[in-house]
């Protein structure tokens, strides 16, 4: 997968837990994106970064917050995980917001 | 609101038949249209990616066409293989929306032997 690690595969949390999700990439790519996948929906946005310390909202941004203190790592937490936040995450990359992205395996995440 | 539609839903076709999906989308002008393969338990993998100025995009067994004046997008399998089992997704890059992504819901293709 491009060289995109997620981890954990698979989670399980209670509401109420924070969690935190880990994107590692070793393509030295600049934009990293975190997005996720539920029935009846499209992918979606949470938030991406633009480079070490420069992120940005995306359409779902709401309980979720992010970091980006090197380039290879971008973290997604949710601070108080709630049902509704049970989904599959994808992390992704990029060269640039014009080019194509690579996903990686992802991440069920189910909260109970 | 930027939109993505994808058809149909899911499709069954027969290994070395043909098929073709469809897109539609309803804001232009976009920065480019790109479709992926997802396979089960797997993130999507970028199958075409195209600019406003081109309309047809080939990999392999896959062709994919762009009309941007009735903003519509297929994807065309030739000679279908069971490997072709997965969600076809359909994406748009809105120049608006500065070039964030929209994803279309899917197209799920089985091939049976």
């Amino acid at each position: 997968d491009a060289g995109i690690t997620q981890s954990p595969r698979h989670k399980v949390t209670e509401t109420g837990t924070p969690v935190t999700l880990r994107c590692h990439q070793t393509e030295n790519h600049r934009y990293m994106y975190w997005y996720r996948q539920d029935p009846g929906h499209g992918l979606r946005l949470i938030h991406y970064s633009y480079g070490v310390k420069d992120t940005d909202k995306g359409e779902v941004s709401d309980g979720y917050s992010v970091s980006r203190s090197k380039t290879e790592d971008f973290l997604l937490t949710l601070e108080s995980a709630t049902s509704s936040q049970t989904s599959v995450y994808f992390c992704a990359i990029s060269e640039s917001d014009r080019e194509k992205l690579f996903f990686g395996s992802g991440t069920q995440l189910s909260v109970l | 609101k930027n939109q993505v539609e994808q058809s149909p839903q899911s499709l069954i076709i027969l290994e070395g038949k043909n098929c073709t999906l469809q897109c539609n989308y309803t804001v232009s002008p976009f920065s480019n249209l790109r479709w992926y393969k997802q396979d089960t338990g797997r993130g999507p993998v970028s199958l075409t990616i195209m600019t406003f100025s081109e309309n047809t995009k080939s990999n392999g067994r896959y062709t994919a066409t762009l009309d941007a004046d009735t903003k519509q997008s297929s994807l065309h399998i030739t000679a279908s293989q069971l490997s072709d089992s997965a969600s076809y997704i359909c994406v748009v890059s809105f120049k608006a929306a500065g070039n964030k992504l929209t994803f279309g819901g899917g197209t799920r293709v089985l091939v049976k032997p």
